[in-house]
């Protein structure tokens, strides 16, 4: 059973930079969801996609933060113009449909903006 | 304003004990709260859901409880063993028809040998 999986996992940047994170759900989860966690705090909500439509965004996205989901299968979060704020673990989660409520999370991607 | 509290940071306890940690929550009416675990350096992992109308939720050596009149919910470990050590995590849904989880920060769990 393949679960989550994330890349890269550690990506350092300078400021001002773009990255794009990426992100493979479990195949037939149709929910997936990025987080930010930043050390000590718990994993804060950004986006949620239900199949390709993203369905919810966080009032504390900057729109230098945008998620993609083509096809519904994998997604993309891409950061443009990084400030050194942007540092933090990026988490993607997924679930399936339905009834389940729990989300099943990838092992993050680690981003240190210099 | 809403908001989830772990109210402990860090816990220590002795091998063999019980771990009891605690979540509050304010302004919020959820229909399930959830506990998970995480390692460092990984992704959390999910480990029990409680729903409003349970008072307690039992799987191997875990055990939540839920009381809404108090807006808590508490997380035994029976038996702790030092491989329970990581940091757990509590997370309720926070919207009507929404599915983001707001978690809480987390307590660090050390079972000392």
């Amino acid at each position: 059973d393949t679960g989550v999986s994330q890349d890269p996992r550690h990506k350092i940047t300078k400021r001002g930079q773009n990255v794009t994170f990426r992100c493979d759900p479990i195949s037939e989860h149709n929910r997936l969801y990025w987080y930010r966690q930043t050390l000590g705090q718990g994993p804060e909500f950004l986006t949620y996609f239900q199949n390709e439509a993203q369905l919810e965004k966080s009032r504390l996205l900057s729109d230098r933060f945008s998620a993609e989901r083509p096809k519904g299968s994998f997604s993309t979060l891409e950061i443009q113009r990084t400030e050194q704020g942007d540092s933090a673990m990026y988490l993607c989660a997924s679930s399936p449909t339905a009834f389940s409520r729990e989300q099943y999370f990838g092992p993050g991607t680690r981003l240190t903006v210099t | 304003s809403q908001k989830i509290e772990q109210n402990s940071e860090a816990l220590n306890i002795q091998e063999g004990k019980t771990a009891t940690l605690t979540c509050n929550y304010t302004n919020y009416s959820p229909a399930y709260l959830q506990w998970y675990r995480q390692d460092p350096g990984r992704g959390p992992v999910f480990l029990l859901l409680i729903r409003e109308n349970e008072k307690e939720k039992r799987k191997e050596r875990l055990k939540v409880t839920f009381d809404t009149t108090l807006k808590q919910s508490l997380f035994h470990i029976t038996a702790s063993q030092p491989a329970d050590s990581a940091t757990y995590l509590c997370a309720l849904r926070t919207g009507a028809g929404s599915y983001q989880l707001t978690f809480g920060k987390g307590t660090k769990l050390s079972v000392i040998p």
